[in-house]
């Protein structure tokens, strides 16, 4: 089983700050990492799919880097908007079973 | 496009009752997933299939079965219900391990 740690587990910001969030993930034997939204009440929506060391990927406000030597990637929001409240997951997924595990999520609240 | 299409949407169950959640997709993905999504612990992988006639154990397999027919449908059986199986099941398709996976409207069980 691998282990996919994503810190913090939760975030309350205001309409219009910036955050970020981490994914951390084993260094050895990188293939891949997701990111997804996930709103109340919807099924999970895919960011971006990463897959080589030093990545940047941006949609609109949001944009997302990769470290796999040293196993981890940041989440980026500019200006959070309440439309940006969701759970926000990574999965990653080795050379081994090539299959995403996903980690917990952090859960993003952003107050008008 | 309908996508990734799950029945039922919601199901009670009674503890020892089996049943069959539905999955299928018109996108001719290759891979499928089953997840279980329990409060706090993020999406656990239960079965996934690389193919027609193709299936694998996830983290989480007990309890349950799969079959891959066709590249369109990837059914999950409960064999005797257990309340531990109360959850929200999702099931997901993508071309191959490294795209994005589109994921259906979920499935909440509860079994009392």
């Amino acid at each position: 089983i691998l282990n996919v740690e994503q810190s913090p587990q939760s975030l309350h910001v205001q309409e219009g700050d910036s955050t970020n969030f981490t994914c951390s993930f084993p260094s050895s034997n990188f293939y891949a990492l997701h990111w997804y939204r996930w709103e109340t009440a919807k099924s999970p929506e895919a960011l971006f799919v990463m897959t080589l060391n030093g990545d940047e990927k941006k949609k609109g406000r949001i944009s997302a880097t990769l470290n796999t030597k040293e196993g981890y990637s940041y989440l980026y929001i500019k200006g959070s908007q309440p439309e940006d409240s969701a759970t926000y997951l990574c999965a990653f997924s080795s050379g081994g079973s090539y299959i995403p595990t996903f980690g917990r999520g952090t859960s993003l609240i952003v107050h008008p | 496009n309908a996508g990734v299409t799950q029945t039922p949407k919601f199901r009670i169950l009674k503890i020892g009752q089996s049943m069959t959640l539905q999955c299928t997709q018109d996108m001719n993905h290759n891979y499928m997933y089953w997840y279980r999504q329990d409060p706090g612990m993020g999406l656990k992988l239960i079965y996934y299939s690389v193919g027609a006639g193709i299936t694998d154990k996830g983290e989480v397999p007990n309890g349950y079965n799969v079959s891959r027919s066709t590249t369109e449908d990837f059914p999950l059986r409960l064999e005797l219900a257990a309340p531990s199986q109360t959850s929200v099941y999702f099931c997901a398709s993508s071309i191959n391990q490294n795209t994005e996976a589109f994921f259906g409207q979920g499935t909440r069980l509860t079994v009392v």
